[in-house]
């Protein structure tokens, strides 16, 4: 079984419509965070969290919210969708605890998005 | 803002050549540096990480930094078309809260 799972794996939304991504990990890191890619762009991160308490917004999280359920769970949602989320959505999970803080992260299969 | 930039491609090599991918970044407190593999429609695979100067091997990979020019490369040698692919950099902020990653390279290894 994959070790980091996201769920849709496709979604096609129309705009104004509340999605949730969901993830989950059996790895037993601490530490979660939710990027979008887009063509030409890179990975950019929309929030971050080390701790079911402990969540940070990152470079683009207007438009976006999150929830860390647990510490294997931690959901993306738009609360309106608009054309321009049209994008792959990743989520990644570290372990800052065993490797010193050195920051390795590990993807999930990703969600891709198409908002109409 | 922290930058991280990598140079522009697409990269073609002809297989059994050596490609070399080069990264640069601005965060002078930047501790730790990953190389990720993404495949088209998959998600970033790490394929290296390197923390201290100098040169890193695992394999046919080759990692290299230097923090003093703030540069950090990855060599992948014998190249296989297998390895096509867009190359990731990615740096930490410093605090090891987070990773900035370049837009990629592609790489083509030619038959």
């Amino acid at each position: 079984d994959a070790d980091v799972t996201q769920t849709p794996r496709n979604r096609i939304t129309k705009t104004g419509k509340r999605i949730m991504l969901e993830c989950s990990q059996t790895k037993g890191h601490d530490r979660m965070y939710w990027y979008r890619q887009d063509p030409g762009l890179g990975l950019r991160l929309i929030y971050y969290s080390f701790d079911v308490k402990d969540i940070n917004k990152g470079e683009i999280s207007d438009g976006y919210s999150v929830s860390r359920q647990a510490q294997a769970k931690f959901s993306l949602s738009l609360e309106s969708a608009i054309p321009n989320q049209t994008a792959l959505y990743f989520c990644a999970t570290s372990d800052h605890r065993t490797s010193g803080g050195r920051g390795e992260q590990f993807f999930g299969p990703g969600t891709r998005l198409t908002v109409l | 803002q922290k930058e991280v930039e990598q140079n522009s491609g697409p990269l073609s090599v002809p297989e059994g050549a050596i490609a070399s991918l080069n990264c640069t970044y601005s965060d002078r407190g930047s501790q730790s540096f990953f190389w990720y593999r993404q495949y088209s429609g998959k998600s970033p695979e790490l394929i290296m990480s390197i923390y201290s100067n100098g040169d890193k091997e695992d394999g046919r990979f080759t990692a290299q930094l230097n923090k003093a020019s703030q540069y950090v490369s990855l060599l992948i040698r014998d190249s296989q078309p297998s390895d096509s692919a867009t190359y990731l950099c990615a740096v930490d902020s410093g605090s090891a809260r987070q990773l900035t990653f370049g837009s990629g390279t592609q790489l083509t290894v030619l038959p």
